[in-house]
């Protein structure tokens, strides 16, 4: 089973639809968890952390679930400009530095 | 404005040549990572470094170099450039149990 699992994708959505992204970890030591985002030809950047909470960032909602060790990823009310790959990342261990990345998810959101 | 900084951030040169991608970052972080992705898969690690002096690495086999005698700078050197070493390079820097700070990437090509 590899470290961090995706399913590629894509997901074709219209505009306005919500869409949901799950990532499963094969580690259950994993201490911290993000989603990036990565545009086309375009270096990935932090979208947001995933907190055990859960957090929230406008339309978007990052969710962890230790017991089935998995953390998801919902958009709202879905936006053109929301089109690109978004990858799970998962820091294994405690005073880890190392990120593992997913493979991505893409996402194309239609007119 | 980016605080990591990655030069060139195209190249195209002959095989056989000898290069070197920059990476450099101003937020002090002691680690760095180089990253490689080919258009539309998923980023591979080739080597990190986890402070002054600290190469290793990464899960791909690739045959650049690295070194790490400046915190800020960390440089990815290829002696003999290959077709098969096209693809882009991405630098990151990050502090401990937080997502990385990418730079642009370097997108080579080697004829």
């Amino acid at each position: 089973r590899k470290e961090v699992e995706q399913d590629p994708g894509p997901f074709n959505v219209p505009e306005g639809a919500t869409v949901a992204f799950n990532c499963t970890y094969s580690n259950s030591a994993s201490q911290s968890f993000f989603w990036y985002r990565q545009d086309c030809r375009k270096e990935p950047k932090l979208l947001m952390s995933v907190y055990s909470s859960g957090n929230e960032d406008g339309r978007f909602t990052a969710q962890l679930n230790r017991a089935s060790q998995y953390i998801s990823l919902l958009i709202r009310d879905s936006k053109l400009s929301d089109s690109a790959t978004y990858l799970c990342v998962v820091i294994s261990g405690a005073g880890s530095y190392q990120l593992t990345f997913g493979k991505g998810t893409k996402l194309s959101v239609i007119p | 404005e980016a605080d990591i900084y990655q030069t060139p951030r195209y190249l195209v040169i002959g095989t056989g040549k000898k290069i070197t991608l920059e990476c450099s970052q101003t937020m002090g972080h002691d680690k760095m990572y180089w990253y490689q992705q080919d258009p539309g898969m998923e980023l591979h690690l080739i080597h990190y470094s986890y402070g002054v002096n600290s190469t290793e690495k990464g899960d791909l086999s690739s045959e650049s170099t690295v070194s790490r005698i400046r915190t800020e700078h960390f440089p990815l050197t290829l002696e003999s450039a290959r077709p098969s070493h096209t693809s882009q390079y991405l630098c990151a820097s990050s502090v401990q149990n937080y997502g990385y700070t990418f730079g642009s990437g370097t997108r080579l090509t080697v004829v």
